[in-house]
Formats: structure tokens, C-alpha cells, sequence
């Protein structure tokens, strides 16, 4: 079982929809949660952080429930410019010190 | 900005070849991380370095290589390229790992082993 599993999609969405991505993660013991953005043969970029009482980036909100392992983005008012895949990470709170990438969700919203 | 530069976009090398990609990075960060990424399997970690001269295993290491000497720069190696390392390598750098401003990645290598 992979460390972290995302639906790969592709979300199909139109201009203005609001789209829900759910990633769930194994290790109990993760820490630290983030989703980052990749565009088309680009680099990820960090999107935004993942903290346990949630939180909002503009359009963008993210939710925590540790209880059950998950983690969510909440994208609004869909923009063409949305288009990209979203990356679920984790990073654990003992053992190796660097990030586990999930495969991503790719979304497309279409005008 | 922190910038992390990788010192080519795309590399074409033979099978058997000895394969270095270089990475450098500009705001004195102490921790470097060498990714590949495929598709359907993601960013997997081959190696990473949380100080000079000093490395772990990532989750796929074999047939990597890295190397630390300078702080600002990371190498991957591969000692014996084959064709199963063509992929899109990916190297990035925190200045804590997992702080939460997370990693900033350098623009990706792609390199085809024929």
C-alpha cells in the first residue's frame, strides 16, 4: 500500500464549479501535511500547508481529519488557470526527514 | 526567492554511461532531496542530505549516488546509467525538512538512457 493515495482523476470540471480532491495517508506518526501544484512539465510548487483546524488560501481551503487519515483541498469558483495536477505530501514526525509526494490528482477545468 | 538551479533540462545518454546531474541552490539551505518522478508512481525519493558530506537512502537508491561537498550543491550520479533511470529527476531544498513552507524545487532534469 502506497504511503499516500490519491484518485489520479482526471476531475473534469467547468468554469465557476467548486471541485473537492481527498488524499488518505498510512502512517499515523505523519506530521506534517501540505498540498503542492504541478503544471504541466513543471516543477511542484507548494500550494499551501495543511494545518489541523484548517485553513483558507483565497478560493482554496484545505482540512485535516487525523482521525481518520485524510486530507482535503477545496477549490471554488474553478479558473481556467486551476488546470494542473495537485500533490498531496506528508512528512512523517519520526524516521526519514524529508517529504512523501502522493501521485497527484489532475485537474481540468474547461471553459 | 530561494532559487534551486539544475544544470540541465534535458540529457540524452547511452546505456553504461556514468550520468551526473548537478544542483545548486542559493539561500544556504540545509537540506537537499533528489526525486525522480514517473508517471502513475509519482515523486519517489532516491537519496537526500541534511548537512555537508552528509547523506541517506531515499526509498529507491540503487543505482544512485550522490555527493555533498559544498553546501549549496547536491550531485546525483549514476554510476552505470541504464534504460530504466530514463525519468524526470527532480532536486529540491528546505531549509528545515518539513517546516511549513516545505520544499522549493529546481526546474527538473529529464534524462533519456538509450
Amino acid at each position: 500500500r502506497k504511503e499516500v493515495e490519491q484518485d489520479p482523476g482526471p476531475f473534469n470540471v467547468p468554469e465557476g464549479a467548486t471541485v473537492a480532491f481527498n488524499c488518505t495517508y498510512s502512517n499515523s506518526a505523519s506530521q506534517s501535511f501540505f498540498w503542492y501544484r504541478q503544471d504541466c512539465r513543471k516543477e511542484p510548487k507548494l500550494l499551501m500547508s495543511v494545518y489541523s483546524s484548517g485553513n483558507e488560501d483565497g478560493r482554496f481551503t484545505a482540512q485535516l481529519n487525523r482521525a481518520s487519515q485524510y486530507i482535503s483541498l477545496l477549490i471554488r469558483d474553478s479558473k481556467l488557470s486551476d488546470s494542473a495536477t495537485y500533490l498531496c505530501v506528508v512528512k512523517r514526525d519520526t524516521g526519514r526527514r524529508a517529504l512523501t509526494f502522493g501521485s497527484g490528482t489532475r485537474l481540468q477545468v474547461q471553459p | 526567492d530561494v532559487k534551486v538551479t539544475q544544470s540541465s533540462r534535458y540529457l540524452v545518454k547511452r546505456t553504461g554511461e556514468k550520468v551526473f546531474l548537478e544542483c545548486v541552490q542559493d539561500m544556504d539551505h540545509e537540506n537537499m532531496f533528489w526525486y525522480r518522478q514517473d508517471p502513475g508512481l509519482g515523486l519517489r525519493l532516491i537519496y537526500f542530505s541534511y548537512d555537508v558530506k552528509m547523506k541517506e537512502k531515499g526509498d529507491i537508491p540503487e543505482g544512485y549516488s550522490v555527493s555533498r561537498e559544498k553546501k549549496e550543491r547536491f550531485s546525483l550520479i549514476l554510476e552505470s546509467a541504464s534504460t530504466n533511470q530514463t525519468s524526470m529527476y527532480l532536486c529540491a531544498s528546505s531549509w528545515r525538512p518539513g517546516a511549513s513552507y516545505g520544499y522549493t524545487f529546481g526546474s527538473g532534469t529529464r534524462l533519456t538512457v538509450v
